[in-house]
């Protein structure tokens, strides 16, 4: 079965911290992607790799950060946090033209 | 980009009935329709997905419609029961500079509750 694991359960950071949220695969996907999650805005995508070194940005990249530098572990970089930034962090595996596998998400507050 | 819209972002249904959720989407080129749920305190998860080569799947008590024209595709539950109680996402391809891929725009989701 597949898993995704988000490192943090919950986090809790002060406004201009930079923050790290990591997430690792263990099927060997291609394809990892950081989505967030907000009331009546529903999954927003940040940032995606296909490939190890490769980054894309998706619909919100703004203020936010990637780093793919082995295959099985993509991390999401907040440079400097800003309490609009406070959301819960969904980051997802898949091979290429297969579905999505989601991990149980980062719930970041930033105060 | 690809936009999609859902309705209704909530839905209360009589354990036992029907559920019905609706999704509309822009961009005709999108072959590809995923139905996700996400339980309180856990990620999205797949539940049933079509292409745009058929117009109807149908998986146990969970079925899913897709009218390429009018481009819209609904999500059908039937017999609910209280574990159906979630939210749930539909999702279309997002067609970026790399041709999108696998990657997704998700709807703004509806939770569903069904009660006893």
């Amino acid at each position: 079965d597949v898993k995704v694991t988000q490192s943090s359960r919950y986090l809790v950071k002060r406004t201009g911290e930079k923050v790290f949220l990591e997430c690792v695969q263990d099927m060997d996907h291609e394809n990892m992607f950081w989505y967030r999650q907000d009331p009546g805005l529903g999954l927003r995508l940040i940032y995606f790799s296909y490939d190890v070194k490769m980054k894309e940005k998706g619909d919100i990249p703004e203020g936010y950060s990637v780093s793919r530098e082995k295959k099985e572990r993509f991390s999401l970089i907040l440079e400097s946090a800003s309490t609009n930034q406070t959301s819960m962090y969904l980051c997802a595996s898949s091979w290429s033209n297969s579905p999505l596998h989601f991990g149980n998400g980062t719930r970041l507050t930033v105060t | 980009g690809e936009n999609v819209e859902q309705h209704p972002s909530t839905l209360s249904v009589q354990e036992g009935d029907s559920a019905v959720i609706k999704c509309t989407y822009s961009d005709s080129a999108s072959n590809y329709f995923p139905w996700y749920k996400q339980e309180l305190g856990k990620g999205p998860q797949l539940i049933i997905d079509i292409r745009s080569n058929v117009g109807e799947k149908k998986d146990q008590r969970i079925a899913v419609t897709l009218n390429k024209t009018a481009k819209h595709f609904s999500l059908h539950i039937t017999e609910t029961q209280p574990e159906d109680s979630a939210v749930y996402f539909c999702a279309a391809p997002s067609w970026g500079v790399t041709g999108g891929g696998n990657k997704l725009t998700f709807g703004t989701g509806t939770q569903l509750k069904v009660e006893l």
